[in-house]
């Protein structure tokens, strides 16, 4: 079946230091990839997406690329702000699927001063 | 515009007793999914509705049920509850069915079952 694999957290940064987090997935086929955000106290919001290999999905000075050679969808940020502080959420979804997403487990980010 | 609202937002039942929970999804969008989040499991799949009609379910079992009205609003009910059905329940909704994965998600519910 299909399945997303994220590196586990936390995961604590100095402001304006360069964030990475790892996202690997299992699927047949060609899923689409998304990034969501977590923030304390509400919903999930979409971050970014790609729907195709080599697609790179970018928002809010991040981003990541569709890697279907090593099935892989890190996210980065060149930059981050105390502000990123949340949990992130790599998903794909299947064609076909209805809204049916898989997510990773979540990782979370602390940024500090 | 309006997000997608879901009431309540805390709940506490004790086992055995049954839970409705209640989803407006942004106007003019006819998808609404649900999803269990808990620390041990993440984020399930619990079932999509589109135009009152399930369109997907995932792999709970059949004390946890979902349906849609014809205003698009959904609810979706537990019964029986157990001590591991505490969780937060996530309620998202999109235009269509399917197609993007572009799902809007509200606050969520979080029930506690003692």
């Amino acid at each position: 079946g299909n399945s997303v694999t994220q590196m586990e957290g936390p995961v604590t940064l100095s402001e304006e230091a360069f964030l990475t987090i790892n996202c690997t997935y299992t699927a047949t086929g060609y899923p689409s990839l998304f990034w969501y955000v977590q923030y304390p106290g509400e919903g999930l919001q979409l971050l970014l997406k790609a729907t195709k290999a080599d697609d790179k999905g970018s928002n809010k000075g991040f981003e990541a690329t569709y890697r279907k050679e090593t099935t892989s969808f890190h996210l980065e940020k060149g930059s981050v702000q105390v502000s990123d502080s949340a949990v992130y959420f790599c998903a794909l979804i299947k064609t076909g699927t209805a809204s049916k997403l898989t997510f990773g487990t979540g990782t979370r980010l602390q940024v500090t001063l | 515009k309006a997000g997608v609202t879901q009431t309540p937002r805390y709940l506490i039942k004790t086992r055995g007793q049954q839970v409705t929970l209640s989803c407006s999804p942004i106007s003019g969008h006819r998808s609404v999914s649900w999803y269990q989040q808990t620390p041990g499991q993440g984020l399930q799949f619990l079932f999509e509705y589109f135009s009152e009609t399930q369109r997907n379910k995932g792999n709970f079992p059949g004390r946890f049920s979902g349906r849609q009205f014809s205003n698009s609003r959904s609810e979706m009910n537990v019964s029986t509850l157990e001590l591991g059905d505490s969780a937060l329940y996530l309620c998202a909704s999109s235009l269509s069915s399917g197609s993007s994965g572009e799902l809007f998600f509200g606050e969520g519910s979080r029930l506690t079952v003692l």
